[in-house]
């Protein structure tokens, strides 16, 4: 596609829930990133993923966070059992193929659990 | 470990002046270093990617530099616009990207 593209751009939950947010790279980026970002603070690195594979999950906040790639494009993280400090946007990025490349995001996911 | 830290964290100047905001990088082995521009409720904006083997480049108003030796960049604005209020983030790229914090630049007409 022509950019980055990022579903859904806002979410409601109820706290408890689970919900999965998706991410789809420009085409032919094997490269692709998820990042947090909270109000007002800076970008929190989450997950990296190189193809289908994930060589760097080190930024996955705990065991409720979970992220896959399949076919080497479209992106899901999902987060179980939603808690209210979960509430951030969630920025997904792509490079053409190591981060040596120009990184392009998405315009996020506002996820806000009440 | 690499850290990149950005200054000033928030910064106002009068319509039409120039302007350079900082970034600092302490492990010099990045390979590229990239500016991106936050608008508010929006996501990250490219705006320059300087490759290891390069010093500058140039959009337009926008000039940002690298200088790998002291692990600094600067991005240089020129003659700033009302239109130029947003965050920028400056981000090493090397197999992982480290963020700066960024800064908040706010233009006064």
């Amino acid at each position: 596609g022509a950019g980055v593209s990022q579903s859904p751009s806002n979410k409601v939950t109820e706290k408890g829930k689970d919900v999965e947010l998706r991410c789809d790279p420009i085409s032919g980026h094997t490269a692709l990133y998820w990042y947090r970002q909270s109000l007002g603070q800076g970008l929190e690195f989450l997950i990296y993923f190189q193809g289908n594979s994930a060589p760097d999950k080190s930024g996955l906040p705990s065991d409720r966070f979970s992220a896959e790639r399949t076919g080497g494009s479209v992106s899901t993280l999902t987060i179980q059992r939603t808690q209210q400090e979960d509430s951030a946007v969630y920025l997904c990025a792509s490079s053409l193929d190591r981060a040596r490349n120009t990184i392009y995001f998405g315009e996020g996911s506002w996820l806000t659990v009440v | 470990k690499q850290e990149v830290t950005q200054i000033p964290a928030a910064l106002s100047v009068p319509e039409g002046e120039n302007l350079v905001l900082n970034c600092s990088f302490t492990d010099s082995a990045i390979y590229n270093l990239q500016w991106f521009r936050q608008d508010p409720g929006k996501g990250l904006t490219s705006l320059l990617l300087i490759q290891s083997s390069q010093r500058e480049q140039t959009s337009g108003r926008l000039n940002a530099s690298l200088d790998k030796s002291s692990g600094r960049s600067t991005l240089y604005i020129a003659a700033s616009q009302p239109g130029d209020s947003a965050t920028y983030l400056c981000a090493g790229l090397d197999d992982k990207i480290i963020f700066g914090k960024g800064t908040r630049l706010h233009i006064l007409p």
